[in-house]
């Protein structure tokens, strides 16, 4: 079946550019959650959506950066007038239920390079 | 802060050998993750632990829990080229939030 897939896999934005990163779950997926991966350090959680919900926002490093999930599937993760500081790969992951240990699956990642 | 500290971070060693690899915090998780990343890739989920002391085993890995819940580590039998990647550890915070090591970087020469 399908996993977690993400697009683009990689962007490449001049330094103030705005760009938008998309996310599509695994079907029927209730938790999404969007971390952000900067070269040799693990994922640090950004946000964090049920359903259509989001629950916490509390890594989101600044108010450029802005997630929405508006039918509680696909999300888009978006990044205002980019800075050199914002360049990483960003992993969106999914998980069925959402509940304390269930799992969740992750998708490839987009690599976002500022210049 | 890094709440996970993993040792080492970088790790090579010739395919046969054994190697181990340590996840270590302060504090207390209700459990921890352990996921492999390779490049270009987003992490895989390998193994859960849940209780203190526990041990699991997935061919030839072997995880162990502490006792006390504040670290793991991740045992590899007969090192294979297919084992090379990132390790990363995770605990589970508020709201099902992973809270990730630095992560492991092992390679292993053929």
């Amino acid at each position: 079946g399908a996993g977690v897939s993400q697009s683009p896999r990689y962007k490449v934005a001049k330094r103030g550019q705005d760009v938008a990163l998309r996310c599509d779950p695994i079907s029927g997926h209730v938790s999404l959650f969007w971390y952000q991966q900067a070269l040799g350090q693990g994922p640090e959680f950004l946000t964090y959506f049920q359903n259509e919900a989001q629950l916490d926002k509390s890594g989101l490093p600044s108010d450029r950066f802005f997630a929405e999930r508006p039918e509680g599937s696909v999300s888009t993760l978006k990044i205002q007038r980019t800075q050199q500081e914002d360049s990483a790969v960003y992993l969106c992951a999914s998980s069925f239920s959402g509940m304390h240990g269930d799992t969740q699956y992750f998708g490839p990642g987009t690599r976002l390079t500022v210049l | 802060t890094q709440l996970l500290e993993q040792s080492p971070q970088f790790l090579s060693i010739q395919e046969g050998e054994n190697l181990t690899v340590y996840c270590n915090s302060s504090s207390v998780f209700s459990s921890l993750q352990w996921y492999r990343q390779e490049p270009g890739e987003g992490p895989v989920l390998l193994v859960t632990v849940v209780t203190g002391g526990e041990v699991k085993k997935l061919k030839r890995l072997t995880f162990q829990f502490g006792d006390a819940r504040k670290d793991s580590s991740l045992h590899i039998t007969a090192a294979q080229p297919g084992d090379t990647g990132l390790y990363l550890c995770a605990g589970a915070r508020g709201n099902n939030r992973l809270a990730f090591g630095k992560g492991n970087q092992v390679v292993v020469i053929p």
